[in-house]
């Protein structure tokens, strides 16, 4: 069985510019999360999706981050316009839901983001 | 809010030394447990759980029991290898059924032969 996907593996851009994370999940898998994990602390959530809909986004900065998943499949994070401070790891994670409860999280390798 | 506190790493152990690295965490309900590994280079992966307290969990050598009296839920291994240098995370979920992760800051291990 594939893992969940995710792209880039490392980015690295200037303060003030754009930029997207792309994550497939691992097939099947109707939750899908975002973590943002800065160096030296565990991840953070920031936002969960259930299929195409937001089950909880109350940690991310809308001003400049959003995220959408409009297939109910794969999804995109994007920070606009980014800070010094988004420099972290973003991680992905999968899980399926079943019995009216979510399972086990299976996380991707993370896209590592540097903010110049 | 939840919170979950482990002990500040990094750790570095002989090879076949004992290991225990400290969580302790705060939530409100029932929440369930987890161990996750990371390895260099590589994703997050779930070690062990527990869902309620007493309950032990393990996997490739390492325990940890949920003490709700004492909220912990510290990770032990009896003898260490070299291929358990990672770093560690203990987390939380609420049990209010978002199974939403809460993270400690992470412990890395260094096993050195």
């Amino acid at each position: 069985e594939a893992g969940v996907a995710q792209s880039p593996r490392y980015k690295i851009i200037e303060k003030r510019q754009s930029v997207a994370f792309w994550c497939n999940p691992i097939s099947g898998h109707a939750t899908l999360y975002w973590y943002q994990q800065i160096l030296g602390q565990g991840p953070k959530l920031l936002i969960q999706f259930q299929n195409n809909g937001v089950v909880d986004d109350s940690q991310l900065p809308k001003d400049r981050f959003s995220a959408e998943r409009l297939k109910g499949v794969d999804s995109t994070l994007k920070i606009q316009p980014a800070k010094l401070e988004d420099s972290a790891v973003y991680l992905c994670a999968s899980s399926s839901f079943s019995g009216g409860a979510y399972n086990e999280q299976f996380f991707g390798p993370g896209t590592r983001l540097t903010v110049l | 809010g939840n919170s979950v506190t482990q002990m500040e790493g990094p750790v570095t152990l002989s090879e076949e030394a004992f290991l225990t690295i400290n969580c302790t965490y705060t939530a409100t309900g029932y929440p369930s447990l987890f161990w996750y590994v990371q390895y260099p280079g590589e994703g997050l992966q779930l070690l062990l759980k527990a869902t309620k307290a007493d309950d032990k969990g393990s996997n490739k050598g390492f325990e940890a029991t949920y003490r709700k009296e004492t909220t912990s839920f510290h990770l032990e291994k009896g003898s260490v290898q070299v291929s358990d240098s990672a770093v560690y995370f203990c987390a939380l979920s609420d049990g209010a059924g978002s199974y939403q992760l809460t993270f400690g800051k992470g412990t890395k291990l260094s096993v050195i032969p």
